[in-house]
């Protein structure tokens, strides 16, 4: 398997843009996770999936942020509009059997709003 | 709610010395405790978990020790190597069963000397 596939890699913006970030999992893992990565608040958890449902987005930093998995194969995180404080680097991980078991990370998007 | 504190933020170890990071939370109804390696440019990556019905577990170099009295848990690498360097974050569930949630501790940046 190739693993959790996320992209771009990178993208640049500037504030006020729409920004949208997508995810592959790993076929047949029933979790989809975002998370955010950055120096001052570390890994935080913005909301997870079981079986395409979101279950718990309390993570969600303002209504600005928005997340969608209309298929087992594909999750987008779309934050409109995009601020510099929204700069960090975004993950995905997908998980068999839930956030007790591991977490396949994917390489991650590295966001810059300008 | 879960909290968890990594120490130390950063460690420098001469190759082939060992290195120890040390993790607490603060929820005791926590039972599941991972270990996640993250190089440079990558994603996290999972080396090791421990149970809490379990009090050490080795795979080859690493082991992680849980003392659920104290609510601490540790990374142990031993004979380290340079290929080791890397940010370590250890991570505890919000809550028991169920939970899907991870809080994760702020990582250790290892360098491995050689």
């Amino acid at each position: 398997d190739a693993g959790v596939i996320q992209s771009p890699r990178h993208e640049v913006t500037e504030m006020g843009q729409e920004v949208t970030l997508r995810c592959k999992p790993i076929s047949g893992h029933d979790y989809l996770f975002w998370y955010r990565q950055t120096m001052m608040r570390g890994l935080e958890l913005l909301i997870y999936f079981n079986n395409n449902v979101p279950i718990d987005d309390s993570g969600m930093p303002e209504d600005r942020f928005s997340a969608k998995m209309p298929n087992a194969s594909f999750s987008t995180l779309k934050i409109q509009p995009s601020e510099p404080r929204d700069s960090a680097v975004y993950f995905c991980a997908s998980s068999p059997g839930g956030g007790k078991e591991k977490l396949f990370f994917g390489s991650g998007t590295q966001l810059s709003v300008l | 709610g879960e909290n968890v504190e990594q120490h130390p933020s950063t460690l420098s170890v001469q190759e082939g010395d060992s290195a120890v990071i040390k993790c607490t939370y603060s929820d005791s109804a926590s039972n599941y405790f991972p270990w996640y390696k993250q190089e440079l440019g990558k994603g996290p990556q999972l080396i090791i978990d421990i149970r809490s019905n379990v009090g050490e577990k080795k795979d080859q170099r690493i082991a992680v020790t849980l003392n659920k009295t104290a609510k601490h848990f540790s990374l142990h690498i031993t004979e380290t190597q340079p290929e080791d360097s890397a940010v370590y974050f250890c991570a505890a569930p919000q809550g028991a069963s169920g939970t899907y949630k991870y809080i994760f501790g702020t990582g250790t940046r290892l360098k491995v000397l050689a």
